[in-house]
């Protein structure tokens, strides 16, 4: 079955140890999102890929990082994580046309920050 | 002003009642409007998106869009338990915004 894959669903990271999180996609979607979402909020995209072209959200702090090595790959990366930094992270894809911008989550990575 | 607003609940429906959950947004642009589902502690699964002005019925979920007044809603028909999660509605805006969702609650 096509599908979004996220690996790990559980990390445990210390205070300003850095840490990379996964995303595979076999959809073979243009678009692939990340999104940090905080208890009983909403989703926060954080930045997306549109094939190779790179778009961040001006909010998103410089602490954390992307990269997309190819179409089925994204990577997080959290440079050197805080407390606050404690979230579920999504990852999600889209085919990517303008009319079409229906999106397909990950199972998520929780991140704990000690 | 949130740019998609939900009312966070907890609304709390019977089994077999029709559960009625609303959004609004504030751009008017906006073309392209969605409802996920979230159960605790996973991820969103979409259930129903929705382009143009009136109703889409897909199953027991109907979506309603009302791009004047700006305000999408979801229908659940014959609610189930099953169906207790929260309901995230999300509008695209070249980049997709979510609202924070609505709790819903179906008791047996």
């Amino acid at each position: 079955d096509a599908m979004v894959i996220q690996n790990p669903r559980y990390q445990v990271t210390q205070f300003g140890k850095p840490v990379t999180l996964s995303c595979s996609q076999t959809l073979n979607h243009n678009v692939m999102y990340w999104y940090q979402q905080k208890s009983s909020q909403a989703p926060k995209l954080l930045f997306h890929y549109y094939d190779k072209d790179f778009n961040n959200e001006a909010d998103t702090p410089d602490n954390f990082q992307s990269r997309r090595p190819n179409t089925s790959f994204c990577f997080l990366d959290i440079r050197s994580p805080g407390l606050g930094d404690a979230a579920m992270y999504l990852c999600a894809t889209s085919r990517g046309s303008r009319e079409r911008y229906e999106q397909y989550f990950g199972p998520g990575t929780r991140l704990t920050v000690t | 002003q949130k740019e998609v607003e939900q009312n966070s609940g907890p609304l709390s429906v019977p089994e077999g009642a029709i559960a009625s959950l609303n959004c609004t947004y504030s751009d008017r642009v906006s073309q392209s409007f969605f409802w996920y589902r979230q159960y605790s502690g996973k991820s969103p699964e979409l259930i129903m998106s929705i382009y143009s002005n009136g109703d889409k019925e897909d199953g027991r979920f109907t979506a309603q869009l009302n791009k004047a007044s700006q305000y999408v809603s979801l229908l659940i028909r014959d609610s189930q338990p099953s169906d207790s999660a929260t309901y995230l509605c999300a509008v695209d805006n070249n980049d997709m915004r979510f609202g924070a969702g609505t709790r819903l609650t179906v008791k047996p």
